[in-house]
C-alpha cells in the first residue's frame, strides 16, 4: 500500500523556536514535494526535491530528502506567526517519463504563537 | 508554473442534484488531475484526465459518480452527480508542467451539500 506519513500532525510552536516536520514515504521514488495551505486557500508549492541528498532553503524553511531512508524533513528556524499554515509533503507516483501524480500525506497543522 | 482557474469557487447544493466544476489552464498541458479534500483532511486523487481519452479513476471513485470531460489541452470539467452531504468537500484541479513532476493547483471549488 502506498503511504506518505507525516509527523507530527499538529504542531504548536512559540515564535523564535526551531522545529522539524518529518515525512516518511513508502515508494522508491527519488522525488518529494512540500506544499503549504493557508486556511480556505489552495495549495502553494514550497519545495521540489529531485534527488537523494537534495536540500533546499527558502527563508526560515529548509527541506531535505534522504531517498535511502525514504524520509524528507522540513525544518523551521526561528518560527514567526506568518508560518502558521498546514504543510503537506507528497510523494511522486510515476506514470512514465516525467509524468505522474502526487500522493499526499495527512498534513501538519502548524500554529506559531507569540 | 501555471495559472489555473476554477469555477465555481464555492456553491451550496441540494441533495440529489449534480454540479459541474470547470477548470481552465493558461497553457496546454497533457495531464490534468482532479483531487478531493474533505474538511480538515488531506488530498485524495479522484482521477487523471488526458485529452482524447477516458479519464482514469482511482480506487473508490467511479465514472458514474464523477464524470470527467477533457475536450482540449487547456480545459476539463468534473461533475459531482447525485450529491449527498458526504460529497461536501473542496475539489481541486491540478496540472503538471515541466519535467519535475511538480503539480500546480487551482483555487479549488468548495461544495456544501445540504
Amino acid at each position: 500500500e502506498l503511504k506518505v506519513e507525516q509527523n507530527p500532525l499538529f504542531l504548536s510552536m512559540q515564535e523564535g523556536k526551531n522545529y522539524t516536520i518529518y515525512c516518511n514515504y513508502s515508494t522508491t521514488s527519488d522525488r518529494l514535494y512540500w506544499y503549504r495551505q493557508d486556511p480556505g486557500k489552495s495549495l502553494e508549492s514550497l519545495f521540489v526535491l529531485l534527488s537523494n541528498g537534495a536540500v533546499k532553503q527558502e527563508g526560515r524553511l529548509m527541506a531535505s530528502l534522504d531517498t535511502k531512508a525514504r524520509l524528507s524533513t522540513l525544518h523551521i528556524t526561528a518560527a514567526v506567526h506568518d508560518l502558521s499554515a498546514t504543510y503537506f509533503c507528497a510523494d511522486f507516483m510515476n506514470y512514465g517519463g516525467s509524468q505522474g501524480n502526487l500522493i499526499f500525506g495527512k498534513g501538519t497543522k502548524l500554529s506559531v504563537k507569540p | 508554473s501555471a495559472v489555473i482557474s476554477q469555477k465555481p469557487s464555492r456553491d451550496i447544493c441540494q441533495r440529489g442534484t449534480s454540479l459541474t466544476i470547470q477548470c481552465q489552464v493558461d497553457s496546454q498541458v497533457t495531464m490534468m488531475f482532479w483531487y478531493r479534500q474533505q474538511p480538515g483532511q488531506s488530498l485524495t486523487l479522484i482521477a487523471t484526465a488526458n485529452q482524447g481519452s477516458e479519464a482514469t479513476y482511482e480506487s473508490g471513485f467511479v465514472i458514474d459518480k464523477f464524470p470527467i470531460s477533457r475536450p482540449n489541452l487547456t480545459f476539463s470539467t468534473l461533475t459531482v452527480s447525485n450529491m449527498s452531504p458526504e460529497d461536501s468537500s473542496i475539489y481541486l484541479c491540478s496540472v503538471s508542467k515541466g519535467d519535475t513532476g511538480e503539480l500546480f493547483f487551482g483555487e479549488g471549488s468548495r461544495l456544501t451539500v445540504l
